[in-house]
């Protein structure tokens, strides 16, 4: 168990929706990181958050959107869904910045039909 | 810029076989580098870190990794393959202020009886 916990584990939705990814990071770390796992594109990192700021991008669509909160929770939010979002969505942490070990969570696994 | 390149993306082993995942790294400042470990349907677990205290970096499981900076390498080894071994593996770098990782493609390792 690393620490991090992402909620949900499964979710299933239809093309067009909405839908918020949790996570919670592991107890006093500031950093959280999202990245998505799929088949063709592999494991892209997407957005960071530093206490509450974001510190940097990545291969995030503008239909994601993230955002860290005040007790360092965050939340990944994928709106406008296609059947191309089906990805396991990953949520890690790590204490600070720059060669920090970051640790993962069990991921969320999105399915659009 | 930061990349990982993993050379195999499958690799089969005998128990007991020496196991040798090949990963190169490109960074333009001194990079952090990592394997991670993903077994079926789990998250990623941190096998082993380099962060230039010594270039053989000792992991879990008995994993090893060797940094070689004249060869952009970092190779990952294990003496001899075990049936708990197969899994999926991954490099990744992190060489920025932010400490995000950039993950390579991964190599699936098989372990034949």
């Amino acid at each position: 168990d690393s620490g991090v916990t992402q909620t949900p584990k499964h979710l299933i939705t239809a093309t067009g929706q909405r839908v918020t990814l949790r996570c919670s990071p592991r107890s006093g770390d500031l950093s959280v990181y999202w990245y998505q796992q799929s088949l063709d594109q592999g494991l892209q990192f997407l957005i960071q958050y530093y206490n509450g700021e974001e510190r940097a991008k990545g291969n995030i669509l503008e239909r994601f959107s993230a955002q860290q909160f005040p007790d360092l929770h965050s939340e990944l939010n994928l709106s406008s869904l296609e059947l191309g979002d089906s990805a396991l969505y990953f949520c890690a942490s790590s204490r600070g910045l720059s060669g920090n070990t970051i640790y993962f969570g069990e991921g969320s696994w999105l399915t659009v039909v | 810029a930061q990349s990982v390149t993993q050379l195999g993306s499958h690799v089969s082993v005998s128990e007991g076989a020496l196991v040798l995942l090949r990963c190169n790294y490109s960074s333009s400042v001194p990079p952090y580098l990592f394997w991670y470990v993903q077994y079926p349907n789990q998250g990623l677990q941190l096998l082993l870190k380099y962060t230039s205290a010594a270039t053989l970096v000792k992991g879990i499981n008995g994993f090893e990794a060797e940094f070689k900076k004249s060869e952009t390498s970092f190779h990952l080894t294990k003496p001899s393959a075990h049936m708990s071994d197969a899994a999926e593996y991954f490099c990744a770098v992190s060489g920025g202020s932010q400490g995000n990782l950039i993950f390579g493609k991964g190599t699936k390792l098989s372990v034949k009886p």
